[in-house]
């Protein structure tokens, strides 16, 4: 059963603390992206992935960190020198079909900070 | 800066009524669009694609694209209060960018 799995459902950060977001997906897709989604806000874009061993800033990229090491896996660092995350963070995956993209998103981690 | 605009809402209609959801986008050359349905608390979920203009249907959902005017929207047909919902609008511009631009969505409510 294909798919995007992110973990954990929610996090909780301390002051001060890295925390880092899972996402592995086994659609073989090429691309991957993180975005942040604020209450009532739209998407933004942090991280995108559209090859192994590459990524590239989004919008919001700062006090964030990322890497492809593997085309399933692009996890995110919500570092300490982001100074408020408290959102739901999507992953989301996209593959070129025939020219097109196609953009899916996994189920979403919901980051507090205590 | 690309933009895509989407009615705040909250858009209420009675159950069994259409829902008529709009989008404009600013890049002329966008290629790809997408509609997907967000629960409250969840992520969002594909439901349409249009690449092409005119109307494409899927159930009780239909699409339309219109380039030359740059929008494009969504109908539900006989709505029902599962529909209650916020619907994002995205666009992808061509060439492989793999980089959409969202709408900050409308939110509908289906009243009994």
């Amino acid at each position: 059963d294909g798919g995007i799995t992110q973990s954990p459902k929610y996090l909780f950060r301390k002051e001060g603390q890295n925390v880092t977001l899972s996402c592995e997906q086994n659609l073989n897709h090429d691309a991957m992206y993180w975005y942040r989604q604020d209450p009532g806000q739209g998407l933004r874009l942090i991280y995108y992935s559209q090859i192994v061993n590459d990524f590239q800033k989004g919008d919001i990229a700062e006090g964030y960190s990322v890497s492809r090491e593997k085309k399933e896996s692009f996890p995110l660092t919500v570092t300490s020198a982001q100074k408020n995350p408290t959102a739901f963070y999507l992953c989301a995956s996209s593959i070129d079909r025939t020219g097109v993209e196609t953009q899916y998103f996994g189920p979403g981690t919901r980051l507090l900070v205590l | 800066q690309k933009e895509v605009e989407q009615n705040s809402g909250p858009l209420s209609v009675p159950e069994g009524a259409i829902a008529s959801l709009n989008c404009t986008y600013s890049d002329r050359v966008s290629q790809s669009f997408f509609w997907y349905r967000q629960y409250s608390g969840k992520s969002p979920e594909l439901i349409m694609s249009i690449y092409s203009n005119g109307d494409k249907e899927d159930g009780r959902f239909t699409a339309q694209l219109n380039k030359a005017s740059q929008y494009v929207s969504l109908l539900i047909r006989d709505s029902q209060p599962s529909d209650s919902a916020t619907y994002l609008c995205a666009v992808f511009p061509p060439g492989g960018s793999y980089i959409p631009t969202f709408g900050r969505g409308t939110s509908l409510i289906v009243h009994p």
